[in-house]
């Protein structure tokens, strides 16, 4: 499984757009970029997956460059809600189990 | 989207006695995970546990330590055996949304919400 690094942490104010970058310099090609978000007291969720180029759902955009060494998650707009942990990880669909890395603690401010 | 639910959602307990959590899924689901998660930390994978076979555990977790049953395809327990405070935690359960097929998932990958267990 690659390994990813991220920002420990992160601080915005609301109504900003958040960009939280991922590394994975050793992605295989096989392998699927996801994102997660836990909140406090609760168990993480599936936010956004992507193999290359951009995605874009309700929750959030992931932009993955042309080499896909690293991958971005984008939280238009941000609010109280949105702080959180996010969790990066990499994996190929083949895997057997999910590893998780430290994660970022965003945290939003009025 | 599978709906999970643990018990007991917190727990003090005394050092050397044992905590079993159950974890219960509202469909017929393969694969099962058990995590924990230290106050402020990530998730550690303790073990994976299919309908059928044996847990597979992770490096530094035993089968001694934390035994798991899984009896069917929508509930499993995970025990914390001779505990010591060292084992405070939040431990989760996880699953992938499928009955079928071998590979993982993570975008059908649903988390519980934790049993948070206190050791004294």
């Amino acid at each position: 499984l690659a390994k990813t690094t991220q920002p420990i942490s992160m601080d915005s104010y609301e109504g900003q757009e958040v960009n939280i970058t991922c590394s994975h310099n050793n992605i295989a090609t096989n392998d699927y970029i996801t994102w997660y978000q836990q909140f406090p007291s609760q168990g993480p969720r599936f936010i956004i997956q992507g193999y290359k180029t951009k995605v874009t759902n309700e929750v959030a955009s992931l932009f993955i460059p042309a080499d896909r060494k690293s991958s971005t998650l984008s939280l238009p707009r941000v609010s109280l809600s949105d702080t959180a942990v996010y969790y990066c990880l990499v994996a190929t669909r083949s895997a057997s189990k999910i590893i998780f890395g430290s994660g970022t603690r965003l945290s939003i401010r009025p | 989207s599978a709906v999970i639910s643990q018990k007991p959602s917190r727990d003090i307990c005394q050092r050397g006695t044992s905590l079993t959590i159950q974890c219960q899924v509202d469909s017929q689901v393969t694969m099962m995970f058990w995590y924990r998660q230290q106050p402020g930390q990530s998730l550690t994978l303790i073990a994976t546990a299919n309908q059928g076979s044996e847990a597979t555990y992770e490096s530094g977790f035993v089968i001694d330590k934390f035994p798991i049953s899984r009896p069917n395809l929508t509930f499993s327990t995970l025990t914390v055996s001779n505990m010591s405070p060292e084992d405070s935690s939040i431990y989760l359960c996880s699953v992938e949304d499928r009955t079928s097929g071998s590979n993982l998932r993570l975008e059908t990958q649903y988390f519980g919400p934790g049993t948070r267990l206190l050791v004294l």
